[in-house]
């Protein structure tokens, strides 16, 4: 199957800076990708969509400003939390769909973050 | 309501038994229907799509009643690398693009 990466895959981070995730597919490109974060013991909450070259769809209640969405490239989706809280710890996911009529998308490895 | 609601678990069984999970969703235009995967700390992964008329793959059987706005998933003969958390997985209208999971129920199979 189709292969994304995520990176980091662990960071650890003071309160007030601000964190860079990387998303990239390795063997395809991919039209769209999604950021996903999970609390413990909770399911995958969507967090935006991307369209390589257009900017992000966020889902209602994810501040924009806050959750940086860069989609500048067919392998690459970056998010960046911005001045970031311990609330903001969790576990990042993305995903990437090849596009067309395909429901089908491939996980990174995600990345858990923790602000402290 | 919440758009895909699952047993909350966890649920332990021993090696062999035949394990049961149950899954609901609100939304009666949802088009497709999944069961993901998911080690502890690791991404979800596919395990299987659920068709209308009933699939098996293996060990594994999904069922979809779509008048109940059901989905349930069977796993007979388990096994010890099944122990993982079982996501339900919905793709809600109009497009091919919105997972929503579901919390997931989580099996602990035991020698």
């Amino acid at each position: 199957g189709a292969v994304v990466s995520q990176h980091p895959s662990r960071v650890i981070c003071k309160s007030g800076t601000s964190v860079k995730i990387e998303c990239r597919s390795l063997d395809f490109q991919a039209t769209t990708m999604f950021w996903y974060r999970q609390f413990p013991k909770q399911s995958l909450m969507l967090m935006a969509t991307s369209n390589e070259g257009s900017k992000a769809t966020y889902e209602q209640g994810v501040e924009k400003d806050k959750f940086l969405i860069n989609h500048a490239s067919l392998t690459l989706s970056t998010l960046t939390v911005t001045s970031a809280h311990p609330e903001d710890s969790s576990f990042y996911i993305c995903s990437a769909r090849a596009g067309g009529e395909t429901y089908e998308q491939y996980f990174g490895p995600g990345t858990r973050l923790t602000v402290t | 309501r919440k758009e895909v609601e699952q047993d909350p678990g966890p649920f332990n069984v021993p090696e062999g038994a035949t394990v049961a999970f149950n899954c609901t969703y609100s939304n009666s235009a949802s088009q497709s229907f999944f069961w993901y995967r998911q080690d502890c700390r690791k991404e979800p992964k596919l395990l299987m799509s659920v068709y209308s008329s009933g699939n098996e793959d293996g060990r594994f059987t999904a069922q979809l009643n779509r008048a109940s706005q059901y989905i349930s998933l069977l796993i007979r003969d388990s096994k010890l690398s099944d122990s993982a958390t079982y996501l339900c997985v919905v793709i809600l209208p109009p497009g091919y693009s919105t997972l929503t999971f579901g919390k997931g129920t989580m099996l602990l199979v035991s020698p």
